[in-house]
């Protein structure tokens, strides 16, 4: 058990630039969630996949982010064309069940120039 | 719209001290609790969570909370804070655990 992990760690763009970030989550866990956390708050909820079924999307979520967990196994969230405003810390957990414990990644810090 | 509140963004304790961290909610449904850490460069990490079982929840480094309902509170208490204790504490809520609120964190210093 490797523990949950994400590419990259650190990503530099420009403005209006799309990025893409990798989850791996822990091995068979089904559930798997993606937060934004930016400097001085909490983690802010994305996203939830079950599986491979996304089953939650928070109304924060612009069109312009999307992610996907093709045959419940990694993840990749989207950014299309980056703003400022997107720069944050990138989080993804995974759980085994409803209420197991959720394990996080060290995140991907995104850096919109 | 669901909330979480952390009282103090920053709470500095002597080693040996009480350490008390303070998280409300704002429901009228009780939600399932949960308290994280983050140590510096690493990431959040469950401390203890609370799913209508007891009230009196203990986690792991001797932490424990009590979930309060007529207070809408559930507050993290160690008897005895440790230099190692110093991180970032998180206060999260979650209806379904499909969704999770966080609140906005509570910095602990643990001075000499």
């Amino acid at each position: 058990d490797t523990g949950v992990s994400q590419n990259p760690r650190h990503k530099i763009t420009k403005r209006g630039q799309n990025v893409t970030f990798r989850c791996d989550p822990i091995s068979e866990h089904n559930r798997l969630y993606w937060y934004r956390q930016t400097l001085g708050q909490g983690p802010e909820f994305l996203t939830y996949f079950q599986n491979e079924a996304q089953l939650e999307k928070s109304r924060l979520l612009s069109d312009r982010f999307s992610a996907e967990r093709p045959k419940g196994s990694f993840s990749t969230l989207e950014i299309q064309r980056t703003e400022q405003g997107d720069s944050a810390m990138y989080l993804c957990a995974s759980s085994l069940d409803r209420a197991d414990t959720q394990y996080f990644g060290p995140g991907t810090r995104l850096t919109v120039l | 719209a669901q909330s979480v509140t952390q009282l103090g963004s920053h709470v500095s304790v002597s080693e040996g001290a009480l350490v008390l961290l303070r998280c409300n909610y704002s429901s009228s449904v009780p939600p399932y609790l949960f308290w994280y850490v983050q140590y510096p460069n690493q990431g959040l990490q469950l401390l203890l969570k609370y799913t209508s079982a007891a009230t009196l929840v203990k986690g792991i480094n001797g932490f424990e909370a009590e979930f309060k309902k007529s207070e809408t509170s559930f507050h993290l208490t160690k008897p005895s804070a440790h230099m190692s204790d110093a991180a970032e504490y998180f206060c999260a809520v979650s209806y379904n655990f499909n969704k999770f609120y966080f609140g906005s964190g509570t910095k602990l210093n643990v001075k000499p």
